[in-house]
């Protein structure tokens, strides 16, 4: 089992730009969270994703916007990024009986 | 709302030694615990929960945890530290029941255990 994926793992934007980040979830699970871990901080939820809804959201811009795919993968998007958006991003996924999510690697972003 | 707080940023201890780090909750309803640990350019493991039970919680690479609702504490220890537990400790709180990936995170307490 590879586990949560996320690609790319690494990626430099300029401000102003769009980017998609994407997630495979581990296998079997269709629930899917996505996190942005800024610099020195903990992990703050952006929105969770069942059944190819968005079903709960944080604390974000509709800057961020998302989507999940009928085989339970996902992808983030940002649009009009600001400096600010530089951090780690990180995918979460578990299955809806269990209690605790597993998560990628995460994708660096450094927004220039 | 639900929150968790770790008031240490950082924690020395020797190789050998016990090892114990510190979390506290706020939560409206009963209270869904996490500890998970980070390592550097790398995503978070988990190592153990507190859902119901025994106050005592086991979990990966040695760890425990114990549930103390009265100081609403859910402090992560080890009874030796390696050198290989240095990482990035982080303290969570489920939103509930049923949002089953949704999650408050601490601030996290980075472990530094020297030879």
């Amino acid at each position: 089992d590879a586990g949560v994926t996320q690609s790319p793992t690494h990626l430099i934007k300029t401000r102003g730009q769009q980017v998609t980040l994407r997630c495979s979830p581990k296998s079997g699970h269709d629930t899917v969270s996505w996190y942005q871990q800024a610099l020195g901080q903990g992990p703050q939820f952006i929105f969770q994703y069942y059944e190819e809804e968005e079903r709960q959201r944080g604390n974000f811009p509709d800057r961020f916007s998302g989507h999940q795919f009928p085989n339970y993968s996902s992808e983030l998007n940002v649009n009009a990024l600001l400096l600010g958006d530089s951090a780690l991003y990180l995918c979460a996924s578990s299955l809806t009986r269990n209690t605790e999510a597993f998560f990628g690697q995460g994708t660096r972003l450094t927004v220039v | 709302a639900q929150s968790v707080a770790q008031p240490e940023d950082q924690v020395n201890v020797a190789e050998g030694n016990p090892l114990t780090v510190k979390c506290t909750y706020s939560v409206s309803g009963n209270p869904y615990l996490f500890w998970y640990v980070q390592y550097p350019n790398r995503g978070l493991q988990f190592l153990l929960k507190y859902i119901t039970g025994d106050n005592l919680v086991k979990g990966s690479y040695g760890f425990e945890a114990e549930f103390n609702k009265s100081q609403t504490s859910f402090h992560l220890k080890k009874p030796s530290a390696l050198v290989s537990d240095s990482a990035l400790y982080f303290c969570a709180v489920r939103d509930g029941a049923y949002n089953f990936n949704k999650f408050y995170f601490g601030s996290g307490t980075k472990l530094n255990v020297k030879p």
